[in-house]
C-alpha cells in the first residue's frame, strides 16, 4: 500500500506566474484534503473533497486558488497570480472514510518559494 | 471558533528524561483530539488520537487523555529517546460532522544522548 504522493516536491516560481500540484491519495481513498504550512505554524485547512465533490472549502483559498477532483482519484491544486505570500509547503492527506473521526494520511508536501 | 494551542517550544531534553508537551484546545461540545508527529525530512504521522471525554490514546510510549473539565490532551512520555526529536503537532476535529484538523503552531523537541 502506497502511501499519499505530491508532485513535485519543490517548487521555485517567480511572482505573477501560475502553479499547478498534483495529489494522488492512497488507493480507494475516498477522502481528499489540502493544507497549507508556513514556517513555524501548523497546517492550515484549505479544502476537501469526497470523491469528486468539494465539499468545503477555506476562506483561506482566495480566488486565485482552485482545487479539481475530475475523477475521485488524483486532485491538482492551482495557485494563479502567485503572490510572495504564497510561499509554504502545500500538503495533501487522504482517508478512506470508513472510520470517523477519518483518519488522515498526509503526504510529504509541495515546497512553494515564489521569488 | 475552534483552535488548538500548545505550549512554546523548542524543548530540549536528555535522553530518558520525562516528557509533557501541554496542549489546550477551544471548541463547542466533544471533539476529536489527535497528536501528530513530524521526523526531520518527512510528512506528518498520526501519533496518537481520543474521541470522547476521559479516553487515553497511546502509541510509541506516548500517551494523552482527553480532559474535558480542563478541555487539554497533553502528550506524556516516560523516558523519551533520541529518535523520538520532531515536532508534535496538537489537533481537533470539531464535531459536527466537519472533516477539517485544526492544529496548534506545533512543539519542536530535540531529545540529546
Amino acid at each position: 500500500d502506497t502511501g499519499v504522493s505530491q508532485d513535485p516536491r519543490h517548487k521555485i516560481t517567480k511572482r505573477g506566474q501560475n502553479v499547478t500540484f498534483r495529489c494522488d491519495p492512497i488507493s480507494e481513498h475516498n477522502r481528499l484534503y489540502w493544507y497549507r504550512q508556513t514556517l513555524g505554524q501548523g497546517p492550515e485547512f484549505l479544502t476537501y473533497f469526497q470523491n469528486e465533490a468539494q465539499l468545503e472549502k477555506s476562506r483561506l483559498l482566495s480566488d486565485r486558488f482552485s482545487a479539481e477532483r475530475p475523477k475521485g482519484s488524483f486532485s491538482t491544486l492551482e495557485i494563479q497570480r502567485t503572490e510572495q505570500g504564497d510561499s509554504a509547503m502545500y500538503l495533501c492527506a487522504s482517508s478512506s472514510g470508513w472510520d470517523s473521526p477519518y483518519e488522515q494520511y498526509f503526504g510529504p508536501g509541495t515546497r512553494l518559494t515564489v521569488t | 471558533g475552534n483552535s488548538v494551542t500548545q505550549m512554546e517550544g523548542p524543548v530540549t531534553l536528555s535522553e530518558e528524561a520525562f516528557l509533557t508537551i501541554n496542549c489546550t484546545y477551544t471548541a463547542t461540545g466533544y471533539p476529536s483530539l489527535f497528536w501528530y508527529v513530524q521526523y526531520p525530512g518527512e510528512g506528518l504521522q498520526l501519533l496518537l488520537k481520543a474521541t470522547k471525554a476521559d479516553d487515553k490514546g497511546s502509541n510509541k510510549g506516548f500517551e494523552a487523555t482527553y480532559r474535558k473539565e480542563t478541555t487539554s490532551f497533553h502528550l506524556e512520555k516516560g523516558s523519551v529517546q533520541v529518535s523520538d526529536s520532531a515536532v508534535y503537532f496538537c489537533a481537533l476535529i470539531p464535531q459536527g460532522g466537519s472533516e477539517k484538523l485544526v492544529f496548534g503552531k506545533g512543539t519542536k523537541l530535540t531529545v540529546n544522548p
